[in-house]
């Protein structure tokens, strides 16, 4: 299956930082979300983004579908921006490019953000 | 307000019971989902279901079992042949339109189940 893989796996910021999350994986995907999980557990959407660039707020993502990987930005970091930060994919199933939401996770990384 | 619920939110089960965690989703989306977390790990995903009765396994589904009698409804039953059933169980939908499915998944706030 297609592997996730996540960095750094740990990451602590004084509030007002900036910050970079990289997610590598080892095939071709049609499907890539960002994810946070707050600390009750609830998972986020941040970002579905298989391709390209997208910004909301402080949080930016980039996608560079060709060269498989993704990279999640944080700019001014928050206090409650703590959490878990997961990249989900899919794995293209064919050349139509059919996502049928089968998310493959990484392992998340942790960020801690102190005032 | 749409969105997807999920209950209860914590479970406390003895060895060698069933338990049943439901899921109802009112976003009219055709297709549903049952991953399980563990701690300090990503998600894995248990079963789906892209239309009503019908679903298919995904990479963790021994001891696991579903229906989908409703479009809205996609309960989980942990069976007591699932060997370590202790887990967080997060349930998502996505509007499956075949060829133009985004797969964008979206998440409920998840079930604890803990096993004595």
């Amino acid at each position: 299956g297609i592997q996730v893989e996540q960095s750094p796996p740990d990451l602590i910021l004084q509030e007002g930082a900036n910050s970079t999350l990289r997610c590598n994986f080892s095939d071709s995907v049609n499907n890539l979300q960002w994810f946070h999980q707050n600390p009750w557990g609830q998972l986020i959407n941040l970002f579905y983004i298989p391709s390209g660039t997208k910004q909301n707020g402080r949080l930016s993502a980039t996608t560079v579908a060709t060269e498989r990987y993704s990279l999640l930005y944080i700019s001014s970091s928050q206090t409650t921006d703590s959490g878990v930060y997961f990249c989900a994919v899919e794995r293209s199933a064919n050349a139509g490019g059919t996502s049928y939401g089968k998310l493959t996770f990484g392992q998340g990384t942790i960020l801690t953000v102190h005032p | 307000d749409g969105g997807i619920t999920q209950s209860p939110k914590y479970l406390f089960r003895k060895e060698g019971q069933n338990v049943t965690l439901s899921c109802e989703q009112n976003l009219n989306h055709d297709a549903m989902y049952w991953y399980r977390q563990d701690p300090g790990q990503g998600l894995r995903l248990i079963y789906y279901s892209q239309i009503v009765n019908d679903f298919q396994k995904g990479d963790i589904a021994e001891g696991y079992s579903v229906s989908r009698e409703k479009k809205e409804s996609f309960p989980l039953t942990v069976t007591s042949a699932q060997k370590n059933p202790t887990a967080f169980y997060l349930c998502a939908s996505n509007l499956f339109s075949g060829l133009a499915n985004t797969g964008e998944l979206f998440f409920g706030e998840g079930s604890r189940l803990t096993v004595l």
